[in-house]
């Protein structure tokens, strides 16, 4: 299947510091990424659509200002947690559509933001 | 809103027993993928179905799609401590966007 790398796995930050956290598609392109928050013990949260040469498209919820989103390339989205803050500690998960004919999702290794 | 209701929530076995985990929605999906994931991991695809009534089978694992493509179900046979988790299914309706179930929590006991 499709490769998703995504880094850091885990970063520890103070408050009002911001964070980049960067997903790549290692053999393919992707022109959509998406990137997820999850809170212990549940399901995927979407938080937005990463579109890779224009904006990215946000949930209801989630702040734009707060998540900045960037997908320059084929290959490369990032998401910036700007001005951290102890509720933003998470789980962040990026994935990616391997085939635009199956919905099959191929998931970064995920990345756990603590902030102090 | 597309919804998929995941049952059940969680569930710990001992080693040897059986299992069925189930997603249901009201709506239609072109595809449904059913995904596992570990701690401080991300999900890992374990088969994508497409077909109404489609079965498959992945060792001690058995997949099947619903006639309508509107529910799936996961069977795990002789589960085994390896097999504990969080699985999740995601309905493909078509588009951009998948739509998750909440999740089922294996807790498989040696």
């Amino acid at each position: 299947g499709a490769v998703v790398s995504q880094h850091p796995s885990w970063v520890i930050c103070k408050s009002g510091t911001s964070v980049k956290i960067e997903c790549r598609s290692l053999d393919f392109q992707a022109t959509t990424m998406f990137w997820y928050r999850q809170f212990p013990k549940q399901s995927l949260m979407l938080m937005a659509t990463s579109n890779e040469g224009s904006k990215a498209t946000y949930e209801q919820g989630v702040e734009k200002d707060k998540f900045l989103i960037n997908h320059a390339s084929l290959t490369l989205s990032t998401l910036t947690v700007t001005s951290a803050h102890p509720e933003d500690s998470s789980f962040y998960i990026c994935s990616a559509r391997g085939s635009p004919n199956t919905g099959e999702l191929f998931f970064g290794e995920g990345s756990r933001l603590t902030v102090l | 809103t597309q919804l998929l209701k995941q049952s059940p929530q969680f569930l710990s076995i001992q080693e040897g027993e059986n299992l069925t985990v189930y997603c249901n929605s009201s709506s239609v999906f072109s595809s449904l993928q059913w995904y596992r994931q570990e701690p401080g991991e991300g999900p890992v695809l374990l088969v994508t179905v497409v077909t109404g009534g489609e079965v498959k089978k992945l060792k001690r694992l058995t997949f099947q799609f619903g006639d309508a493509r509107k529910d799936s179900s996961l069977h795990i046979t002789a589960a085994q401590p390896g097999d504990t988790g969080l699985y999740l299914c995601a309905g493909w309706p078509g588009g951009f966007k998948t739509i998750f179930g909440a999740g089922t929590r294996l807790f498989v006991k040696a």
